[in-house]
């Protein structure tokens, strides 16, 4: 899991309920992406932040909302918009030039109460 | 868009033989194919990459090979072991139109290795 962190582990919505998903990297990576995993549907980018205070729509970017306040720093919200949360969500950051692996964090598993 | 197509869904073998899992891609301009291991609740781990000017890569038992003309790579581990049991997905490197890149990931393959 390198140097990235996410929390909590899991994560349980009610109805209606925003839910904020951490995730913290000290690798000081500049780019930093939120994937949502579903079973038997790979990993799908739902935004991703290249410099602070900027970020891009992924594929899946509805119901869902972040900021990139800091460098290590790239929380995900999932809204009230957002009508199927049940997912395994990963972080994952990167070097902009050069190389680009991406890493990826634990992970925090999102259910619906 | 990229779009990776990633096979078999599901691979079991015995330990100690070989097991291939084979990936395409669509856009031409990707250039760069990683490979990574899940394990159950937790995140990938990458194990090897390949870029597009390269034909094959090799780190200990695995090895990955990428034809670029048929727009096709390959994950290929040799004499498994029972820790080699995980998801494993292949991924392709593409470019937003505005800057930035992405990876696009193949649906993941599921490899027992069996005593």
């Amino acid at each position: 899991d390198g140097g990235i962190t996410q929390s909590p582990k899991y994560l349980f919505r009610k109805e209606g309920q925003n839910v904020t998903l951490s995730c913290e990297q000290n690798l000081n990576h500049d780019a930093m992406y939120w994937y949502r995993q579903d079973p038997g549907q790979g990993l799908r980018l739902i935004y991703y932040s290249q410099i602070v205070n900027d970020f891009q729509k992924g594929d899946i970017a509805e119901g869902y909302s972040v900021s990139r306040e800091k460098k290590e720093s790239f929380p995900l919200t999932v809204t009230s918009a957002q009508k199927n949360p049940t997912a395994f969500y990963l972080c994952a950051s990167s070097i902009l030039a050069g190389e680009k692996t991406q890493y990826f964090g634990p992970g925090t598993r999102l259910l619906v109460l | 868009g990229e779009n990776v197509e990633q096979h078999p869904s599901t691979l079991s073998v015995q330990e100690g033989d070989s097991a291939v899992i084979k990936c395409t891609y669509s856009d031409s301009a990707s250039n760069y194919f990683p490979w990574y291991k899940q394990e159950l609740g937790k995140g990938p781990q990458l194990i090897i990459d390949i870029r597009s000017n390269v034909g094959e890569k090799k780190d200990q038992r695995i090895a990955v090979t990428l034809n670029k003309t048929a727009k096709h790579f390959s994950l290929h581990i040799t004499e498994t072991q029972p820790e080699d049991s995980a998801v494993y997905f292949c991924a392709a490197l593409s470019f937003f139109t505005g800057g930035g890149n992405k990876l696009t990931f193949g649906t993941g393959t599921q490899l027992k290795v069996e005593l």
